[in-house]
């Protein structure tokens, strides 16, 4: 069964350092999003991606945070310079249509970032 | 701003009874709603949906219950597992929107 893919699975990494937390959509897909969960707290959405572009995006998603797509099939999400309250696990996902047309989205196994 | 609401953050329920979980919602606007069920160190995996147009449906032992009105959805899950044990999120999105919206997560425990 075609499942999102992302790597690492654990991330540890400095304050103020970069990261680049890699994902790879559903083939066939066509829309993709980063959510991020803090420990104990909801899933929040940070920003959904299609053709080429970011279609929307949460206040969270602030010019820290960037996303691409370098190729066919990667989705990265960047943080540029990494605060501590970025620790969180941070979920890929993607859907063949987008969420105006009633279908549903499928999540990665996500990537536990800690900043330290 | 608690758009989504999961007034219960756990429920134990007996292997093979009845679960429900309830989900009550703010924004008359949202649309599409949807159950997804999470173990822990893994992502979010899709359960249920429903369109605003319909009160219910039902896949399996899942049936997921509408109320517009009340701006409230349920899921049942009949009979329990102990494979269901699991944190489950409630989420819902608007016309055309492009995320969902999660409530904080029910954890059900199934006991044998």
């Amino acid at each position: 069964e075609p499942e999102v893919t992302q790597t690492p699975s654990h991330q540890v990494t400095q304050m103020g350092q970069e990261v680049i937390l890699r994902c790879v959509p559903i083939s066939n897909h066509l829309y993709f999003y980063w959510y991020r969960q803090i420990l104990g707290q909801k899933v929040e959405f940070l920003v959904s991606f299609y053709n080429n572009e970011i279609s929307e995006k949460s206040e969270i998603f602030d010019d820290q945070f960037s996303v691409e797509r370098p190729d066919g099939s990667n989705f990265t999400l960047k943080i540029r310079s990494t605060k501590l309250e970025d620790s969180a696990m941070y979920f890929c996902a993607s859907s063949e249509l987008g969420q105006g047309w009633d279908t549903e989205a499928f999540f990665g196994q996500g990537t536990r970032l800690t900043v330290v | 701003d608690q758009q989504v609401k999961q007034n219960s953050p756990s429920l134990s329920v007996q292997e093979g009874r009845i679960s429900i979980l309830n989900c009550d919602y703010t924004n008359s606007m949202f649309d599409y709603f949807l159950w997804y069920k999470k173990y822990p160190a893994e992502g979010p995996t899709f359960l249920i949906s429903i369109s605003s147009i319909k009160d219910k449906n039902e896949d399996g032992r899942f049936t997921v219950f509408l109320n517009k009105s009340a701006k409230h959805l349920s899921l049942h899950i009949v009979p329990s597992q102990p494979g269901d044990s699991a944190v489950y999120f409630c989420a819902a999105s608007l016309p055309y929107g492009q995320n969902f919206v999660f409530g904080p997560g029910t954890r059900l425990s199934v006991l044998p």
